[in-house]
């Protein structure tokens, strides 16, 4: 099944301890994205790869970082977790290189920041 | 499940109803447009796109009309079952920026 996996799905942590969020898609995409979703706010993109180790800041990448070894993974980096940080996490692949056209989400992280 | 936001406008319809969920987009240049559909817990998934040089397209149960003038979207969805409850937002190519934008979001309940 064509699919974005991320991984874990609910995260509890405390200030200034680093974590990692997985994302994996298996279906050859160039182009891969992280966004957050707030209340009252749209996605906004966190950073976002276009291929094998490029990768580019989006609108909110302060407090995080990413990396792309292979094409199929893109894991986000939070080296010093914050409060401000917690929010539902979304990577998110497109067949199209630039990302401009449809887009395939994975099913979210919950993080929490205390 | 997730609460992707507690403000968000919400139609109330009865099942067997139309919906139509509107959106207004930002940018007169936008030359591309989806809707996404998001129900709790899940991420958003596609549910139908439009381009610039359309005015209409129709998918299964659904249309997507698309008014440039005003800077318009909308969604339309024939009869209207409990498992289209979600929460539904649209999203335009910004040509300019090479990116996509995303709107807030409606959140439609369908009762039974």
């Amino acid at each position: 099944e064509a699919q974005v996996t991320q991984n874990p799905r609910y995260l509890i942590t405390v200030t200034g301890k680093k974590l990692t969020v997985t994302c994996s898609q298996n279906m050859n995409h160039e182009y891969m994205s992280w966004y957050r979703q707030d209340p009252g706010l749209g996605l906004r993109q966190i950073y976002y790869s276009m291929n094998v180790e490029v990768t580019d800041k989006g609108d909110v990448p302060e407090g995080y970082k990413v990396s792309r070894k292979e094409k199929r993974n893109f894991p986000l980096i939070l080296e010093s977790p914050s409060p401000n940080q917690t929010s539902l996490y979304f990577c998110a692949s497109s067949l199209s290189a630039s990302g401009t056209y449809e887009q395939y989400f994975g099913p979210g992280t919950r993080l929490t920041v205390t | 499940g997730e609460s992707v936001g507690l403000h968000l406008p919400t139609l109330s319809v009865q099942e067997g109803d139309n919906s139509i969920i509107n959106c207004a987009y930002s940018n007169s240049a936008s030359d591309y447009f989806i809707w996404y559909k998001q129900e709790s817990g899940k991420g958003p998934q596609f549910i139908i796109d439009i381009r610039s040089n359309m005015d209409k397209r129709q998918g299964q149960r659904v249309t997507v009309l698309l008014n440039k003038t005003v800077k318009h979207l909308s969604l339309q969805i024939a009869a209207t079952q409990p498992g289209d409850s979600a929460v539904y937002f649209c999203a335009e190519r910004l040509v300019s920026f090479q990116k996509l934008v995303f709107g807030t979001g409606t959140r439609l309940l369908v009762s039974p």
